[in-house]
């Protein structure tokens, strides 16, 4: 299993250009996840998704959207990029399992990262 | 929304020192997770410890969940252990985590 991988891994963009990064897993998860990395900062969710045709906003939300058409991709896309948006882009993914005292488990797996540039 | 802090925020340990990191919430959580990223930016996943004790190797970590703080333990450290570490959470009725703003650790040969 590849577990979970990302497109491209390396990226220069100008200003107001526009591109989508891919993640692909094929876990077989329910969830997927892409989060944002600024330099000696955790990392901050930009969008989420519960399952194939659904999406959601997280923290930081603005300028990108996403898309889930097929369970085991999750586009995020950039319509006019901006230097703001300079960054480590992280994937994740997880699966829950709902747990006989009513818990539940939920864990997140990551893949390797996409740096972007917008000069 | 829930606050995620870790401490300390940076550390600089000699080859085989133990060392322990934590990770303070402010609300009750459903899923908690410690993740190295390593010196290339790889995300590695450690443990999933929503509450209990588990232990890896020479790493351990502890939840107390109803007092709002985990704790890693890392033991006999090398240099490979350098890198930074993450705490995230998440809390009940939600799949979203907030990530802490990690520990950067440094072990020197």
């Amino acid at each position: 299993n590849a577990g979970v991988t990302q497109t491209p891994k390396f990226r220069v963009l100008k200003t107001g250009q526009s591109m989508t990064l891919l993640c692909a897993q094929d876990m077989n998860h329910e969830y997927m996840y892409w989060y944002r990395q600024d330099p000696g900062m955790g990392l901050r969710l930009i969008h989420y998704s519960v399952g194939e045709g659904t999406t959601a906003k997280g923290e930081v939300p603005d300028g990108y959207n996403v898309s889930r058409l097929k369970k085991q991709n999750f586009l995020l896309g950039l319509e006019s990029a901006a230097p703001s948006q300079t960054s480590v882009y992280f994937c994740a993914s997880s699966y829950t399992l709902e747990l006989a005292d009513y818990t539940s488990y939920n864990e997140q797996f990551f893949g390797p990262g996409t740096r972007l540039t917008v000069l | 929304g829930i606050q995620v802090e870790q401490s300390p925020p940076d550390l600089i340990l000699q080859e085989g020192a133990n060392s322990t990191l934590r990770c303070n919430f402010s609300d009750s959580v459903n899923n908690l997770q410690w993740f190295h990223q390593n010196p290339w930016g790889q995300l590695i996943n450690l443990f999933y410890i929503p509450s209990g004790t588990k232990q890896n190797g020479r790493l351990s970590a502890t939840t107390v969940a109803t007092e709002r703080y985990s704790l890693l333990y890392i033991s006999s450290s090398q240099t490979t252990d350098s890198g930074v570490y993450f705490c995230a959470v998440s809390t009940s009725g939600t799949y979203k985590y907030i990530f802490g703003t990690g520990t950067r650790l440094k072990v020197l040969a």
